[in-house]
């Protein structure tokens, strides 16, 4: 699976949009970037994922570069409760070698301010 | 809205002993998986199991742990003999299908203390 890079951490404040960016400049053509949260010690909550074009659900938005080196994951009105550390994950959709595991790195810390 | 279970909350034991961890995944899901996260550090993957046998398990993986699905419903996490480094929370996962539109879900992870 491909490495990610993304900033340790970083602020927000309550009603504004979060943009938290991820970098993937490995990442190979069947691989799918997946962005998952953890808040607190809870287990880690999916939160979206996409391949080329950009997603949106009832959660967030994802942003694909058009070169598919990097992305961003986008929370438009971002709540106290969405303080949390939040994983960008690069790997394949299904099959091949991998049954499905998730390998998570750092995280940035996303912390939503009053 | 269904969703992964995990008992208990919190294990204490003692070095040497073993523990059981007990996970229901969602009904209608073939794919598990245990992963663990010692605090301030990040979650690691231990084991895939489907089909009633471990598909992928990691380094960490070694003779003293082992899973099970005994009964259809349940799946567990055996440790034979616990060590000090063994204490963190668990989480268990489970997926409906192996395609990339279908995420995993987590339980919300059992807290082991191994004193």
């Amino acid at each position: 699976d491909a490495k990610t890079t993304q900033p340790p951490s970083m602020d927000c404040a309550e009603g504004r949009a979060a943009n938290l960016p991820c970098n993937h400049s490995t990442i190979s053509g069947n691989e799918y970037v997946y962005w998952y949260r953890q808040i607190h010690s809870q287990g880690p909550q999916y939160i979206i994922h996409g391949l080329k074009n950009n997603e949106t659900n009832e959660m967030a938005s994802l942003i694909i570069t058009e070169d598919r080196k990097s992305s961003t994951l986008i929370l438009p009105h971002a709540t106290l409760r969405d303080t949390a550390v939040y994983y960008c994950i690069v790997r394949v959709g299904a099959g091949g070698t991998s049954y499905g595991k998730l390998t998570f790195g750092q995280g940035t810390i996303l912390t939503v301010h009053p | 809205e269904p969703e992964v279970t995990q008992t208990p909350s919190h294990q204490v034991t003692q070095m040497g002993q073993e523990v059981i961890l007990r996970c229901v995944p969602i009904s209608n899901h073939l794919y598990f998986y245990w992963y663990r996260q010692i605090l301030g550090q990040k979650v690691e993957f231990l084991v895939s199991f489907y089909n009633n046998e471990i598909s992928e398990k990691s380094e960490i993986f070694d003779d003293q742990f082992s899973v099970e699905r005994p009964d259809g419903s349940n799946f567990t996490l055996k440790i034979r003999s616990t060590k000090l480094e063994d204490s963190a929370m668990y989480f268990c996962a489970s997926r409906v299908r192996l395609a990339a539109n279908n995420e995993q879900f987590f339980g919300p992870g059992t807290r082991l203390t191994v004193l």
